[in-house]
This record gives structure tokens, C-alpha cells and sequence, in this order.
């Protein structure tokens, strides 16, 4: 069975970190650009960073340029985001999703962050 | 950047009732385009991708059209599991980015 299964969100004062993970199987990640997105409570979808397929070329909504980064770990077939400086505009559910050009498509359950003191 | 206008931003309509949501490009692109359904608390399902190809798995009353500008959702016979959010995305270039959203409400 496919499966994205996110951890690592929760509750963090303004100014700190969070690393999501988002753990594949039954599907090889590498193989695949995989994407961010998140939602803030009440609001619409917004993409925040996707990584491509070399695992190399990595792009940024502009409010996260700098202080989230996207990753993967081809041993652990698994996603990253970094978040650094964390505020609290950057609330929101973060979902991981994989390629959305391909036939197969999936994406996470999604992991609430939530910045606040 | 290209900025996606979806429209309308929320409608009601009646089961059995043929639905069509529309959105704009700020330019031109080719056919990275897709569309999603979303139900309150739930995940975000992928309905159509690139412009026409429909998701397996996703009822053939939807469909997807549209090329250069304007890209359109339609729900040819609603039913009332169709009752949701719908966005688009377009993957063409970075910064990917959604549209508002439609929220489709019963009537």
C-alpha cells in the first residue's frame, strides 16, 4: 500500500524550529519531485517548497526563502522541511505531496504546526 | 509569477445541477494545470491533472478542459458527496500556486 506519513509538527514559540518528516512507502521518493504545502486555519491551499527528482534543485515560496529548507533521504525514503525562525503567520496544516504532473499522485495526512507563545 | 483567479469563490447549486469552475492565468502556460477536491478536515484529493486526464479512481462527471489562460472544472451531474472545496494549481513555474478555492455549497 502507498502511504505518506508525516510526523514531527506541534506547538513552537515564535522564533524557533520544527523539522517535519514525511515517510514514503510503497512508492520510491527519488524517483519522483516532491512538494510542501500548507494551510492555515480557515484559509486556502499554499504551496511552501518542492524538491526535485536530482534531489539538488530545490525551490521557495518568497515568505520561506531563508528559513525553511526542503530535503529528502533516499535511505530512509523520506522528505524533510527544516523550518528555522518559525512565525506566526506560519501556522498552518503542512501536507507532503508527491509529483502532481504524474499519473500517480499522492499525499500526506498532514501535521499541524502551530507558532505561538 | 503567474497568479491563478478562480472564480466564482463560492457558489450553491442542486444535485443534478451541471457546475463549471473557471480559472484564470495571469499568462499564457502550457498544460501543468490540476484540479482538487477538498471536504472539511479532510485531505486534499487530486481530481484532474494536466488540463484533461482524469485521476483514477475519480467519477467520470468530472471533467476538466481549457488551454493558453483559462482553465474550467466541470461537474456534469452533481451528486451530493460533490459538495466541497475546489482548487486549482498550476505546476507550469515556480512559485507553483492555487487558486482562492470555490466552495460549492448545496442549494
Amino acid at each position: 500500500e502507498v502511504q505518506l506519513v508525516e510526523s514531527g509538527g506541534g506547538l513552537v514559540q515564535p522564533g524557533g524550529s520544527l523539522r517535519l518528516s514525511c515517510e514514503a512507502s510503497g512508492f520510491i521518493i527519488s524517483n519522483y519531485w516532491m512538494t510542501w504545502v500548507r494551510q492555515a486555519p480557515g484559509k486556502g491551499l499554499e504551496w511552501v517548497a518542492t524538491i526535485n527528482k536530482n534531489g539538488i534543485d530545490k525551490n521557495y515560496v518568497d515568505s520561506v526563502k531563508g528559513r525553511f529548507t526542503i530535503s529528502r533521504d533516499s535511505a530512509t525514503n523520506s522528505l524533510y522541511l527544516q523550518m528555522n525562525s518559525l512565525r506566526a503567520e506560519d501556522t498552518a496544516m503542512y501536507y507532503c505531496a508527491s509529483q502532481f504532473s504524474s499519473p500517480i499522485h499522492y499525499w500526506g495526512q498532514g501535521k499541524m504546526v502551530t507558532v505561538s507563545s | 509569477d503567474i497568479q491563478m483567479t478562480q472564480s466564482p469563490s463560492a457558489m450553491s447549486a442542486s444535485v443534478g445541477d451541471r457546475v463549471t469552475i473557471t480559472c484564470r492565468a495571469s499568462q499564457g502556460f502550457g498544460n501543468n494545470i490540476a484540479w482538487f477536491q477538498q471536504k472539511p478536515g479532510k485531505v486534499p484529493q487530486r481530481l484532474i491533472y494536466v488540463v484533461s486526464s482524469l485521476q483514477g479512481g475519480v467519477p467520470s462527471r468530472f471533467s476538466g478542459s481549457g488551454s493558453g489562460t483559462e482553465f474550467t472544472l466541470t461537474i456534469s451531474s452533481l451528486q451530493p458527496e460533490d459538495f466541497a472545496t475546489y482548487y486549482c494549481l498550476q505546476h507550469n513555474s515556480f512559485p507553483l500556486t492555487f487558486g482562492q478555492g470555490t466552495r460549492l455549497e448545496i442549494k
